[in-house]
């Protein structure tokens, strides 16, 4: 258990639909990552958000947004669903500013999702 | 934008050699440097980072390499295990705490 909790492990969803997917980061990280993963494309970076606030973000789509609470856990919601969003989601929290420099990411175990 | 380049074949080692694995990038030079085992459905795991002023930086039996004239990193593993199977990506940060950029990554297989 890595400590970066993500909810749920599998999601099954048609076309034209809306999903929400949950990531609780590791006990006292600031910083929150959401990353998409397909066959094609690798890992592509979407958002990155520390205490509450967007930091930066990546090839994110409009249809695709997200929010980091108060209690530090964050939400991605993606809407009008396509066949092609089907892919890993990875949360990835990170500790830096608390540890050091001299470390990475924290991943979660990601959320599959299927559209069909 | 930032191009990684990893080996897209994969690497067939014997049990006991050493693993290389290469990470070549385009454009600027990263900050960070780091590189992350990932394990088929599973998210990936770091294993080490190293700055854009450090040649080298090791952890047991793993060692990263930075060269940013040639704009390339090397990743060792010694005395590989059948258990060191897996997918290694190499990611790359412009800045402190700015977006981590992954490359596609290499396979790995340790035969015994």
């Amino acid at each position: 258990d890595s400590g970066v909790t993500q909810t749920p492990k599998h999601l099954i969803t048609a076309t034209g639909q809306r999903v929400t997917l949950r990531c609780s980061p590791r006990s006292g990280d600031l910083s929150v990552y959401w990353y998409q993963q397909s066959l094609d494309q690798g890992l592509q970076f979407l958002i990155h958000y520390y205490n509450g606030e967007e930091r930066a973000k990546g090839n994110i789509l409009e249809r695709f947004s997200a929010q980091q609470f108060p209690d530090l856990h964050s939400e991605l919601n993606l809407s009008s669903l396509e066949l092609g969003d089907s892919a890993l989601y990875f949360c990835a929290s990170s500790s830096r500013w608390r540890e050091g420099r001299n470390y990475g990411y924290t991943f979660g175990s990601g959320t599959r999702l299927t559209v069909v | 934008s930032q191009k990684i380049e990893q080996n897209s074949e994969a690497l067939n080692i014997q049990e006991g050699k050493t693993a290389t694995l290469t990470c070549n990038y385009t454009n600027y030079s990263p900050a960070y440097l780091q590189w992350y085992r990932q394990d088929p459905g599973r998210g990936p795991v770091f294993l080490l980072l190293i700055r854009e002023n450090e040649k080298e930086k090791r952890k047991e039996r793993l060692k990263v390499t930075f060269d940013t004239t040639l704009k390339q990193s090397l990743f060792h593993i010694t005395a590989s295990q059948p258990a060191d199977s897996a997918t290694y990506l190499c990611a790359l940060e412009r800045e402190y705490g700015n977006k981590l950029v992954f490359g596609a990554g290499t396979i790995l297989r340790v035969k015994s």
